[in-house]
């Protein structure tokens, strides 16, 4: 992916973990708009953030994201059993043409 | 509620064309506030974007389907499609459509249908 997630991150109940999103100043430093979902397995994803750091209605607060650079982060802060999942980031460019491209993906695991 | 709903064969030979369609309900794919995309996932992979169309159909597709794939609308039935040619073993995945806002926030999906290529 042009877009590099760690592949796998843990934390305790109550915890925050940050998952980082790292592409170029082409790219993730070029632009605002990086997105966040939450997978469970065999379900479909869930917008949780987009662009950058804002949350849908009914998202929770638990849950922010920012930039710095070509790194963009999502922070899960409380962490809960529910936050169990996979998080891809996606970024949106429209150069030449529109395109999307997604991070490789994060599991995180709640001990 | 908007709601997407995938169908089309769960199975397709290699070098065949797969064909899905996207139904929409609760909602229009009219609307110029919205992409329809199509986006799949291979078995314990991640997210890989193939296209989108848009209102009037444009399309966007992947630099690297490019070459196979070909996404239309239906705005009478309120659906859109994908179709990918030539198809090998490493498309087998799962392929959801959704809805992007215009700055690639995909915020309606459907549940995805596993498409397997195999003779």
């Amino acid at each position: 992916s042009a877009l590099t997630q760690p592949a796998s991150l843990s934390g305790s109940p109550g915890q925050s973990i940050t998952i980082s999103c790292t592409g170029t100043s082409s790219d993730v430093g070029g632009n605002d708009y990086v997105s966040w979902y939450q997978q469970h397995p065999g379900k479909a994803p869930k917008l949780i953030i987009y662009d950058v750091s804002n949350r849908p209605s009914g998202v929770s607060n638990r849950f922010s994201g920012s930039k710095s650079g070509n790194t963009a982060s999502l922070t899960i802060s409380g962490l809960q059993a529910e936050d169990e999942a996979d998080y891809f980031c996606s970024l949106y460019t429209s150069g030449i043409t529109l395109e999307v491209m997604f991070g490789g993906g994060t599991k995180l695991t709640v001990l | 509620q908007l709601q997407l709903q995938e169908s089309g064969p769960g199975l397709v030979r290699p070098s065949e064309t797969l064909s899905l369609t996207c139904s929409v309900s609760g909602g229009s794919i009219r609307s110029r506030s919205y992409y329809w995309d199509w986006i799949r996932q291979s078995p314990g992979k991640g997210l890989e974007w193939i296209g989108s169309v848009y209102f009037g159909g444009t399309t966007y597709y992947n630099p690297s389907l490019k070459s196979r794939v070909t996404i239309s609308a239906d705005t009478a039935k309120n659906h859109f499609s994908l179709n990918l040619n030539s198809v090998t073993a490493a498309d087998t995945a799962v392929y959801y459509c959704a809805r992007q806002g215009t700055l690639g926030d995909f915020d309606y999906w459907g549940r995805g249908t596993l498409v397997t290529v195999s003779s």
